[in-house]
């Protein structure tokens, strides 16, 4: 079964200084991998998705992800945070489970930023 | 304007009583899906259904029910049963669960149940 790990359940940046928000993954075979973000009391918003075609992935609002087989890791980044980009995020791997995809959820971090 | 709507957005139980949490979606999605997000631990998977009168347990069904009688509507009924209803409850859908490892799931803006 596939899995995936986001390793800090918390992350504070200054604003305007770069953001790197951590996920490995585990899988037998080639994963698609997403990250999401939500904020308070909303539901998710999808960032950006990796499907094979390229490893350095742009999403929405200046977020890049970029694939890592050899790490097995699929880290968020973005290289000047803004206020607006406080949030918890999730990587989330699909794993085909009797013939259906499903999502696997990371356990979320939760972005500060500092003014 | 396409998307998912649940209501109500902040629903309230006393214990013993079941309740109901509505999802709609307009995007012609054949599949949806029900999770529960408690904090630090993700979201998890209560049911999904991925075509019309039809639906899976999911990792946590115990203690709750759903039904799809229709395309668009996935209503979730949280049942006296479920020992520990108080969570922040999210509808999702994409277009079908078993073409592409890469299809995308859509939320909606969640419902927060609380049990008094």
């Amino acid at each position: 079964a596939q899995s995936v790990t986001q390793l800090d359940s918390h992350v504070s940046v200054s604003e305007g200084t770069p953001v790197l928000l951590r996920c490995n993954y585990s899988s037998s075979y080639s994963p698609s991998l997403f990250w999401y973000v939500q904020h308070p009391n909303k539901g998710l918003q999808l960032l950006l998705k990796y499907t094979s075609a390229a490893t350095l992935v742009k999403g929405i609002n200046g977020f890049e992800a970029e694939f890592k087989k050899s790490e097995t890791s699929f880290h968020l980044t973005k290289p000047s945070a803004h206020m607006s980009d406080a949030a918890e995020y999730f990587c989330v791997v699909s794993d085909r489970v009797s013939g259906t995809y499903k999502y696997i959820f990371g356990t979320g971090t939760r972005l500060k930023v500092l003014a | 304007d396409g998307g998912i709507t649940q209501s109500p957005k902040y629903l309230f139980r006393k214990e013993g009583q079941n309740v109901t949490l509505s999802c709609e979606q307009n995007l012609n999605h054949d599949a949806m899906y029900w999770y529960r997000q408690d904090p630090g631990q993700g979201l998890r998977l209560i049911y999904y259904s991925q075509i019309v009168n039809d639906f899976q347990k999911g990792d946590i069904a115990e203690g709750y029910s759903v039904s799809r009688e229709k395309k668009e509507s996935f209503p979730l009924t949280v049942t006296s049963a479920q020992k520990n209803p108080t969570a922040f409850y999210l509808c999702a859908s994409s277009i079908a669960a078993d073409i592409s490892i890469y299809n995308e799931q859509f939320f909606g803006p969640g419902t927060r149940l609380t049990v008094l």
